[in-house]
């Protein structure tokens, strides 16, 4: 079946170092992935996205490429800030199943000022 | 834009209790979804519609239930609460459009403690 695995964290950072949070995926046929963004005490908000081999999905200044050959979908950001505090979910939707996200165990990241 | 609004945002229950978690959403959107959120585990499939009148199971579906009379509306009914379900519950929607490759929208999530 589809999986997700995310980078454990919890990952520390001063403000403006360079940001890496890997992903990579397992799953059949083609899938979608998404990087989604939870602040605390709030839903899950649509970070970034990618639908296909190679396509780079970009958001307030996190990026992330779509990698068949590595199955992978890092997300990275050259410079954080302390609002980007939150946790980080990576998720893939397969076979054009809109109705079910797989979802990564979450990542927190924590900036420090 | 209201988008996916879930209802209440925290309760408490007793052990054996019953309640049910509401769901609503102003998009038009085919596809509802329950998840709960559980530390360490990201969110798990309790259960999903892909239209009014039509429900099935996802990964997690015991202890809950769920109907969908109409395209706006997904309640989630815990029927005997249990410890083992304290956790936050999000709903979430989408369009069937673009072969399946549009987002899902979340609501702020339900956070659930079972005493």
């Amino acid at each position: 079946g589809d999986s997700v695995t995310q980078m454990e964290g919890p990952v520390t950072l001063s403000e403006e170092a360079f940001l890496t949070i890997n992903c990579t995926y397992t799953a059949t046929g083609y899938p979608s992935l998404f990087w989604y963004v939870q602040y605390p005490g709030e839903g899950l908000q649509l970070l970034l996205k990618a639908t296909k081999a190679d396509d780079k999905g970009s958001n307030k200044g996190f990026e992330a490429t779509y990698r068949k050959e590595t199955t992978s979908f890092h997300l990275e950001k050259g410079s954080v800030q302390v609002s980007d505090s939150a946790v980080y979910f990576c998720a893939l939707k397969s076979g054009g199943s809109n109705y079910k996200l797989t979802f990564g165990k979450g990542t927190l990241l924590t900036v420090n000022p | 834009n209201a988008g996916v609004t879930q209802t209440p945002k925290f309760q408490v229950l007793k052990t054996g209790q019953s309640m049910t978690l509401q769901c609503a959403q102003d998009m038009n959107h085919e596809y509802m979804s329950w998840y709960r959120q559980d530390p360490g585990m990201g969110l798990r499939l309790i259960h999903y519609s892909v239209g009014a009148g039509i429900t099935d199971q996802g990964e997690v579906p015991n202890g809950y239930n769920v109907s969908r009379s109409t395209t706006e509306d997904f309640p989630l009914r815990l029927l005997s609460a249990a410890p083992s379900q304290t956790s936050v519950y999000f709903c979430a929607s989408s369009s069937p459009g673009d072969r399946g490759r549009l987002p899902q929208h979340f609501g702020d999530g339900t956070r659930l403690s079972i005493l």
